[in-house]
């Protein structure tokens, strides 16, 4: 099965910051990545899908690229609100494993 | 708009069983692959199961494989998490989730199923 990793496993940042999160892939997976922001608390947000695709609402200092093995998310410039938990997926086949999450909080 | 609400969640011994729900509305629920994803407290997502829109084809991970079944009826709009044999590491949020270019864009509230004697 395809293993997926992300880096860093948490990271703190100041407002206005921009902020990058790497997703690694164990085997390509093509662009069949997403994106998922989970607040404390709340249900799991879907934030890009399609490595790149922004989610219909999504506010547009997030951004993501990459295909095949390597993947990152980048907000553009650091909000209070964007205090989450950021999980990359594989949807190309079973099983769509999740990435362990990288934590982001503000400095 | 769509609405996925879980239930049958609980507190079950270790070894026992327990069946999820997941009533599914406003969409046509017969025509999507449906998800279910764990969350163990304190701990990230952890993907568990999917179905095909027509069950047809069934995903386990490996983790649930041979004690979890996941099973729909599209005439109920409902899909199930049947769960037997379960350990305290299966203790966690269990959220369905709809697919939207079939990455999880729609998840219900959760349900809380406690595996502990």
């Amino acid at each position: 099965d395809i293993q997926m990793t992300q880096s860093p496993s948490s990271l703190s940042a100041s407002v206005g910051d921009r902020v990058t999160i790497t997703c690694r892939a164990s085997q390509g997976i093509s662009n069949y990545l997403a994106w998922y922001q989970q607040k404390p608390g709340k249900v799991p947000k879907l934030l890009i899908y399609a490595a790149s695709t922004l989610q219909s609402g999504v506010p547009s200092r997030f951004s993501g690229s990459g295909s095949g093995t390597d993947f990152t998310l980048t907000i553009s410039s650091l909000q209070p609100e964007d205090v989450a938990t950021y999980y990359c997926q594989k949807y190309n086949s079973a099983p769509f494993t999740f990435g362990p999450g990288t934590k982001v909080d503000i400095k | 708009q769509v609405q996925l609400v879980e239930s049958g969640g609980g507190v079950v011994q270790p070894g026992g069983s327990l069946r999820l729900s997941c009533a599914a509305s406003g969409f046509t629920f017969s025509s999507y692959g449906m998800h279910w994803v764990r969350q163990a407290p304190g701990k990230g997502l952890e993907w568990v199961a999917f179905i095909r829109y027509d069950g047809s084809n069934k995903y386990y991970a490996d983790s649930v494989k041979g004690r979890f079944t996941i099973s729909r009826d599209n005439s109920k709009n409902t899909l199930y998490l049947q769960m037997n044999s379960l350990r305290a590491e299966d203790t966690a949020v269990y959220y369905c989730a709809k697919p939207w270019s079939s990455s999880l864009r729609y998840w219900g509230q959760g349900t809380l199923v406690t595996v502990s004697s």
